[in-house]
């Protein structure tokens, strides 16, 4: 059975850094695009990026690139979100997704979230 | 960056009955690249249909996307009570992914 186990809630002050994670179990971690959306409490979907563990290889929505960075560490089948400054804005939850099979497939497989609030 | 509209923004319905969502993108989605999550309080969304037409593995018949170019529609036969969702559309056929703002299905 595919699982994808996110770490847990997390509260932060602005400026300060995170990293999120996500480890997957019951497929080959290696060979599936790993991606984070984000849902601002009460609000839609955003896509923020994805990486392909077999090679590092990531790719960033302009309205997060710079901003965020995605990575994979293959050896322990964990992907990671990670901020070196949060800001307010950032508060929200953050899913990691599996795609189905290349990087143009839907999301075929969800994490059950991380709640991010970032508040002075 | 590829804008997804749905409509309407809230549906009121009763079990048993048929619905349709409608979902528009501001230009083509290459390769029919759109699918559709359900998602419920509290929880992850879950993908219903990708490849605008394909029914995710396990979902139930009643279910059924149609569509291309700009305008893709989700159809529920026969609403079941755990049905009463938000159901989001979303292209991949371009960078970045984009989401439409979401459709609320609620019960009469």
């Amino acid at each position: 059975e595919v699982q994808l186990v996110q770490s847990g809630a997390e509260v932060r002050k602005p400026g300060e850094s995170l990293k999120i994670s996500c480890k997957g179990s019951g497929y080959s971690f290696r060979s599936y695009f790993i991606g984070w959306v984000r849902q601002v409490p009460g609000k839609g979907l955003e896509w923020v990026g994805l990486v392909f563990p077999r090679d590092s290889q990531s790719r960033y929505s302009p309205s997060f690139q710079g901003q965020i960075t995605i990575s994979a560490d293959e050896s322990i089948r964990t992907a990671y979100l990670h901020w070196s400054s949060l800001k307010a804005s950032d508060t929200g939850m953050y899913y990691c997704v599996r795609q189905q099979y290349s990087s143009w497939s839907a999301f075929e497989y969800w994490g059950q979230g991380t709640l991010v609030t970032v508040s002075s | 960056e590829i804008v997804l509209s749905q409509s309407p923004g809230t549906l009121s319905l009763s079990p048993g009955e048929r619905v349709t969502l409608s979902c528009r993108a501001s230009q083509s989605v290459n390769n029919a690249f759109l699918a559709w999550y359900q998602q419920k309080p509290g929880q992850a969304p879950r993908l219903l249909v990708h490849g605008a037409a394909n029914r995710a593995t396990g979902i139930p018949v009643r279910f059924s996307g149609s569509g291309s170019g700009t305008d893709f529609i989700l159809t529920i036969n026969r609403l079941e009570p755990e049905d009463f969702a938000m159901y989001y559309c979303q292209q991949y056929g371009s960078s970045p992914y984009t989401f439409g703002q979401g459709t609320k299905l609620e019960i009469k």
